[in-house]
């Protein structure tokens, strides 16, 4: 079966300071991958996605990045936090366009 | 430009009886939806899909419905649970160049109350 993997659970990041969150998963190849935000009282945000290695697109212009080094492997980055990229990232990840995607447990990020 | 919205950011409902969540879309391209169910700190559950060929699908105690012609989806529950407490999000797959993309509402937050 597929599982998906994405940590930490929470982390507390002074602003100015750089980002790394990893998801990974598992039981399937060639998964499209997702990073979303939800950020306090709103929906969920599409911020990149990715359809194979190296292949990103992005969605809404801001401070972070994402790449996919390998096949079941999706980084979401930063080079300085901002107050504003606090929220709940959860990656996700499904077959294709006709399916359902499955989410992780979420990356609760908090800039001081 | 919120191209899936939620206009009802809460919903409350008495155990057993059904409970209603709409949605609605802006582009009469999209053509696969979701529901999905969410709990605090969680990531999102998937509950149920539907493509735009059909206009109801059914699981268990949750029904899908589309109405294609204004463009909105509601997800019937019955009976609701208190269990069934919770953020529900419906979503949108993309079209043309975009068909990856699964673009998410802003949320239903229904309590039922026991």
């Amino acid at each position: 079966s597929q599982t998906i993997h994405q940590w930490p659970a929470t982390l507390v990041q002074p602003v100015g300071s750089p980002l790394s969150l990893e998801c990974t998963v598992e039981g399937t190849s060639n998964p499209n991958l997702y990073w979303y935000r939800q950020a306090a009282g709103r929906g969920l945000q599409l911020l990149f996605y990715s359809v194979g290695i190296g292949q990103i697109s992005s969605e809404v212009p801001q401070n972070l990045s994402a790449s996919r080094p390998q096949d079941r492997q999706f980084i979401l980055s930063s080079k300085k936090l901002l107050l504003s990229d606090s929220g709940f990232y959860l990656c996700a990840w499904r077959h294709g366009p006709n399916t359902e995607a499955f989410f992780g447990q979420g990356t609760r990020l908090t800039v001081v | 430009d919120q191209q899936v919205k939620q206009n009802s950011p809460s919903l409350s409902v008495q155990e057993g009886r059904i409970s209603i969540l709409n949605c609605d879309y802006t582009n009469s391209m999209f053509d696969y939806f979701l529901w999905y169910k969410k709990y605090p700190a969680e990531g999102p559950t998937f509950l149920i899909s539907i493509s735009s060929i059909k206009d109801k699908n059914e699981d268990g105690r949750f029904t899908v419905f589309l109405n294609k012609s204004a463009k909105h989806l509601s997800l019937h529950i019955v009976p609701s649970q208190p269990g069934d407490s919770a953020v529900y999000f419906c979503a949108a797959k993309g079209y043309g160049g975009a068909t990856n993309k699964l673009i998410f509402g802003t949320g239903t937050l229904l309590a039922v109350q026991p």
